[in-house]
């Protein structure tokens, strides 16, 4: 079983439709939880942390529940610049190494 | 400011040549990573370091030789590659190389492609 596993899409979507992706874990030690986006041939950025409370900026939610050990980002109102791979990203507890997720493929269509 | 720099951007190298890899963060990180990804796959990591000292090493070849000469510096020094090392290769920083709230920043990579 992978560390981080994620449905690799692609996800096919028409402008303004909302979007979900979920992501599991199978470390129940690890302490920190992201979600990375990444443009083609650029680096990852980090789009959001994510906190047991669930956290919100904008258009983009984040959720987590450490006992299903699972992992959400919902992207309402989807732009045509949200087009990307989107990184679910776990931190293994005190060592600072990430534990990538293969990618999930967001296609925005007009 | 959360930015972290790397040269060259682009680099083609042969099997026999000897290059470097140039990172540089400005923000009083603490750890410094390099990653290396390949097309449509994650970033792999292959070295961390933490305060200065190499904590991590991910079973790199010794073609691969990193060097950090200061909290703001780190380098990553390549002979002897063979084409499959081709891929982007990734710097990050983050504040403390652990711990529930340290998050990593990713610099733009640089490109290579060895003949």
């Amino acid at each position: 079983r992978k560390e981080v596993e994620q449905d690799p899409g692609p996800f096919n979507v028409p402008e303004g439709a909302t979007v979900a992706f979920n992501c599991t874990y199978s470390n129940s030690a690890s302490q920190s939880f992201f979600w990375y986006r990444q443009d083609c041939r650029k680096e990852p950025k980090l789009l959001m942390s994510v906190y047991s409370s669930g956290n919100e900026d904008g258009r983009f939610t984040a959720q987590l529940n450490r006992a299903s050990q699972y992992i959400s980002l919902l992207i309402r109102d989807s732009k045509l610049s949200d087009s990307a791979t989107y990184l679910c990203v776990v931190n293994e507890r005190n060592t600072g190494k990430l534990i990538f997720g293969q990618g999930t493929t967001l296609q925005v269509k007009p | 400011d959360t930015e972290v720099t790397q040269t060259p951007k682009h680099l083609v190298m042969g099997m026999t040549n000897k290059k470097s890899l140039k990172c540089e963060q400005h923000m009083g990180h603490r750890a410094m990573y390099w990653y290396k990804q390949k097309a449509k796959k994650p970033p792999e990591l292959m070295f961390v370091y933490s305060y200065e000292k190499l904590s991590i090493n991910e079973s790199v070849p010794s073609r691969f030789s990193p060097e950090c000469p200061n909290s703001s510096l780190l380098n990553l020094h390549l002979h002897a590659l063979q084409p499959e090392d081709s891929a982007l290769y990734l710097c990050a920083s983050s504040q403390f190389g652990g711990g529930i709230t340290d998050t990593q920043y990713f610099g733009p990579g640089t490109r290579l492609t060895v003949l």
